[in-house]
């Protein structure tokens, strides 16, 4: 069985800061891995997802990832927000076998100062 | 991209109706669709997988026959929500997978449900 942690459930950043929100996993098996930004009362958007390959993803709206297997980590960064990335951000893994069955962390939110 | 629809985006009721959600893969077929409910300000739960012409599986903890899901073609899940009770007020995403895709789950704009 897998699972995810996401050790902070809120980081407050100035705008034009960097960011890095945290994700750990932790899979006996291969694992596919995900990030997900959820705005108020809205699904899911994927942000960028490590299935395979080079282990630096790069996603949407200048978000990046980097795999980092021996530490079981999926760190989401930015190098400088703005105050539309305000919103909440889920970390996700899955079984690489394919199952699609996701196991999500329980989220950070993520406020933009002016 | 793989778009995946949900409706209705927000729906009331009264305590003891029941509520009928629909999901929609748009623009491919979805072996398996996923259901999940967000409470507020929590992570998405796996509520229950549903495959196209089978009986769903549910999650530990899951009323099957509070939560009823129908998988009837490759483009619509169905989940109804029995007998619906204030309890059962939360927001419920939808997400299904391109048949012979990658891994990847497509998503729904989710559906927020309140029992009065």
């Amino acid at each position: 069985a897998q699972s995810v942690t996401q050790l902070d459930s809120q980081v407050p950043v100035f705008e034009e800061a960097p960011v890095e929100l945290r994700c750990n996993y932790s899979s006996s098996v291969s694992v596919y891995l995900f990030w997900y930004v959820q705005y108020p009362n809205q699904g899911l958007q994927l942000l960028l997802k490590y299935l395979s390959g080079s282990t630096l993803v790069k996603g949407i709206n200048g978000f990046e990832a980097e795999f980092n297997k021996s530490q079981t980590s999926f760190h989401l960064r930015k190098p400088s927000v703005h105050i539309s990335d305000t919103a909440e951000y889920f970390c996700a893994v899955s079984e690489a076998s394919g199952t699609y069955k996701y196991i999500f962390g329980t989220g950070t939110r993520l406020k933009v100062l002016a | 991209g793989a778009v995946v629809s949900q409706h209705p985006s927000w729906v009331i009721c009264k305590s003891g109706t029941s509520v009928k959600i629909e999901c929609r893969s748009l623009d491919f077929q979805a072996t398996t669709m996923f259901w999940y409910r967000q409470f507020p300000k929590q992570s998405l739960m796996l509520m229950a997988t549903s495959n196209e012409g089978s009986k769903a599986t549910y999650e530990q903890g899951v009323e099957k026959d509070k939560f009823l899901i129908n998988h009837a073609s490759l483009t619509l899940s169905t989940l109804t929500v029995t007998s619906a009770h204030p309890e059962d007020s939360s927001f419920y995403i939808c997400s299904a997978n391109l048949a012979g895709g990658t891994g990847e789950l497509f998503f729904g704009e989710g559906s927020r449900l309140t029992v009065l």
